[in-house]
């Protein structure tokens, strides 16, 4: 199973750039790269989503170098609304033993 | 928008009660989930249905049972409720984007067993 680690905390201020890393060096080859975002009191959001190289969309990039064993969730610029908890969750769509490992979660506070 | 709701927010049962907590998708998603989070450990996956009356255990099922009898629904089952089930429980459903799930979650139920 692809246990997953995470930085258990996270500073920034308003308008800068921030990057999450998670290692999971135990990745299989089906498995996926998925990170979801937590605010107090709601279920986890899903943010993106990748395999391989770099993903984009319109809140965040993801970072996936060559031998998978790491992957690094970027924001860009953020702002006050950005403060949760960012978890990465590595696994595939595969029917025979769902193995879907979340890691513990990086809480990421943005000050102004 | 996909919408997941849950039974209750909050709960309060006692020790030894059997306790039902419903999930309910309106997304005509093949996949459901029931998580628990504590704090320090993250999400947890409990149990796992990728088909009406099919499911899959997760990595902590001991204690736990699931009941599937239509596709948007997906209950979990504390047959003899414990403090240690004291938690939030998280349920979500998904489709398959590529090879991976794209879960969307619930509110959650924060679940306390005196």
């Amino acid at each position: 199973l692809a246990k997953t680690t995470q930085p258990i905390s996270m500073d920034s201020y308003e308008g800068q750039e921030v990057n999450i890393t998670c290692s999971h060096n135990n990745i299989a080859t089906n498995d996926y790269i998925t990170w979801y975002q937590q605010f107090p009191s709601q279920g986890p959001r899903f943010i993106i989503q990748g395999y391989k190289t770099k993903v984009t969309n319109e809140v965040a990039s993801l970072f996936i170098p060559a031998d998978r064993k790491s992957s690094t969730l970027s924001l860009p610029r953020v702002s006050l609304s950005d403060t949760a908890v960012y978890y990465c969750l590595v696994g595939g769509a595969n029917q025979a033993g769902t193995a879907l490992i979340f890691g513990k979660g990086t809480t990421l506070s943005v000050s102004s | 928008d996909v919408k997941v709701t849950q039974s209750s927010r909050y709960l309060v049962k006692r020790t030894g009660e059997k306790v039902f907590l419903e999930c309910v998708q309106d997304m005509d998603h093949e996949n459901m989930f029931w998580y628990r989070q504590d704090p320090g450990l993250g999400l947890r996956l409990i149990y796992f249905s990728y088909d009406v009356k099919m499911k899959e255990k997760g990595d902590i099922p001991e204690g736990y049972s699931v009941s599937r009898e239509k596709k948007e629904r997906f209950s979990l089952i504390l047959e003899s409720a414990s403090t240690n089930q004291t938690s939030m429980y998280l349920c979500a459903s998904s489709f398959v984007r590529g090879g991976a799930y794209e879960q969307y979650f619930g509110p959650g139920t924060r679940l306390t067993v005196t």
